[in-house]
């Protein structure tokens, strides 16, 4: 079963400043099978991106996402009040069990 | 605009099955081939994937979850469903249907085949308590 594990726990920074989240798979993944997902407190996750690296409908160009093999990144620029959530990044495991991160929490420092 | 809103009893006995419905509106849950998936999320910890079922019928489900649960879907009333048989305390949490797009789904006579195209239609979730 893969597991994927996301860093930092908690990453704290000021509006303005840039982002960048981590998403480690147990083992080598298709960059095509991930998503990332934006959850603030009392509400549902919302899609950010998919395929690794495409945006949502309506997702801002201030959201990217890279990677392949084991190592992913989440990007957010620009940090907006909005932004400070927790993010999770999930593999479509196809015929096997998908499978989320335990989730990075952005937090305002 | 597709909606999806969760139903179902928020307190379950242990031992008992756990039953949650979720509703669709805008739309029609067997318009195009998307596949409709439950997650829930228990307090103070991170997402858990419970499973997922195409409109053809095909399931996939967490492991960890050792036969107990089941989705089904019935397309006249629009709606699909979770069981979860013989809870614990483990299993209180919120839970959240949603709308899955697997490569390969179509929408609107277009099929797209080269991601996983995630799942981009929540349920506001409920919260469901295994307690007695």
């Amino acid at each position: 079963e893969i597991v994927l594990t996301q860093s930092p726990g908690t990453l704290s920074l000021s509006p303005g400043e840039t982002a960048t989240l981590s998403c480690r798979a147990s083992q080598s993944l298709s960059s095509n099978y991930l998503a990332w997902y934006q959850q603030k407190p009392g509400q549902a996750p919302s899609l950010l991106l998919y395929g690794s690296g495409s945006r949502a409908t309506g997702i801002p160009d201030r959201f990217s996402g890279s990677g392949s093999g084991t190592d992913f990144t989440l990007s957010i620029s620009r940090l907006e009040p909005d932004d400070f959530a927790v993010y999770y990044c999930q593999y479509y495991g196809s015929s096997r069990p998908d499978t989320f991160g335990q989730g990075t929490k952005l937090e305002v420092q | 605009q597709v909606q999806l809103q969760e139903s179902g009893p928020r307190q379950v006995m242990p031992s008992e099955t756990l039953s949650l419905t979720c509703s669709l509106s805008g739309g029609s849950i067997s318009s195009g081939s998307y596949s409709w998936s439950w997650i829930r999320l228990p307090a103070g910890k991170g997402l858990e994937w419970i499973g997922r079922m195409s409109t053809s019928g095909s399931t996939n489900y967490n492991p960890s979850l050792r036969g107990r649960v089941s989705i089904s879907i019935d397309t006249s009333k629009n709606q699909f469903s979770l069981r979860l048989s013989s809870v614990t305390a483990a299993d209180t949490a919120v839970y959240y249907c949603a709308r899955d797009r697997p490569p390969g789904y179509c929408s609107r006579s277009t099929c797209h085949s080269y991601y996983y195209y995630g799942m981009d239609v929540w349920g506001q979730g409920t919260t469901v308590t295994v307690s007695s």
